[in-house]
């Protein structure tokens, strides 16, 4: 697609249950990160996939987060048994290069609420 | 952590007034990159600056970087209420990932 598109774009979930942010990046960007941001906080590296797979999820805060890419394509972002403290923005970019340099391209991102 | 840091945190300015904001960061670096969030907005790349290059110019920006110091500095100049905006830096290592700082929002009043 033209650019970066994430889904839902606002999610309001009760404590415990489970949610799917989906991230649809731009065509033919191999990489793809996920990233936190709360209100007024700077952005949380989350999790980056190059292809399929994921040379770097150190910043998955818990074992209640995961997440998959498949056909190098379309990443999803799973948060099971939601806590008050996961409510957050969760911004999706997938990299193209200016100059041979890596530059992200974001979505709009998906606002989590949990009450 | 390679997490940048900026300052100030806020600022506030005139219209036609300049507004520097700053990032330092940690270890070293293959670029610098600065990007632009509007209010409830994802985020959008305004400039990239090489750890060879200690000043780069786009329009009404200009963006320095001091590797010594590990330090950069975003200068908007003739600052418009449409910059009314938060401002991250981001550190690219090679490493694949980028690290955001915690941002500078800046108030641009009419």
């Amino acid at each position: 697609g033209a650019g970066v598109s994430q889904s839902p774009s606002n999610k309001v979930t009760e404590k415990g249950k489970d949610v799917e942010l989906r991230c649809d990046p731009i065509s033919g960007h191999t990489a793809l990160y996920w990233y936190r941001q709360s209100l007024g906080q700077g952005l949380e590296f989350l999790i980056y996939f190059q292809g399929n797979s994921a040379p770097d999820k150190s910043g998955l805060p818990s074992d209640r987060f995961s997440a998959e890419r498949t056909g190098g394509s379309v990443s999803t972002l799973t948060i099971q048994r939601t806590q008050q403290e996961d409510s957050a923005v969760y911004l999706c970019a997938s990299r193209g290069e200016i100059s041979g340099a890596n530059v992200l391209t974001f979505g709009a991102g998906s606002r989590l609420t949990v009450l | 952590s390679q997490q940048g840091e900026e300052d100030p945190q806020a600022l506030s300015i005139q219209e036609g007034e300049n507004a520097t904001m700053n990032c330092s960061y940690k270890t070293s670096i293959n670029n610098l990159q600065w990007y632009r969030q509007n209010s409830g907005r994802g985020l959008v790349h305004l400039i990239l600056i090489r750890s060879n290059e200690r000043e780069k110019h786009s329009g009404r920006l200009r963006v320095t970087l001091d590797t010594s110091k590990k330090s950069s500095s975003l200068l908007i100049t003739a600052s418009r209420a449409a910059d009314t905006a938060s401002y991250f830096c981001a550190t690219d290592n090679q490493g694949g990932k980028l690290i955001f700082g915690q941002g500078t929002e800046l108030s641009v009043k009419p």
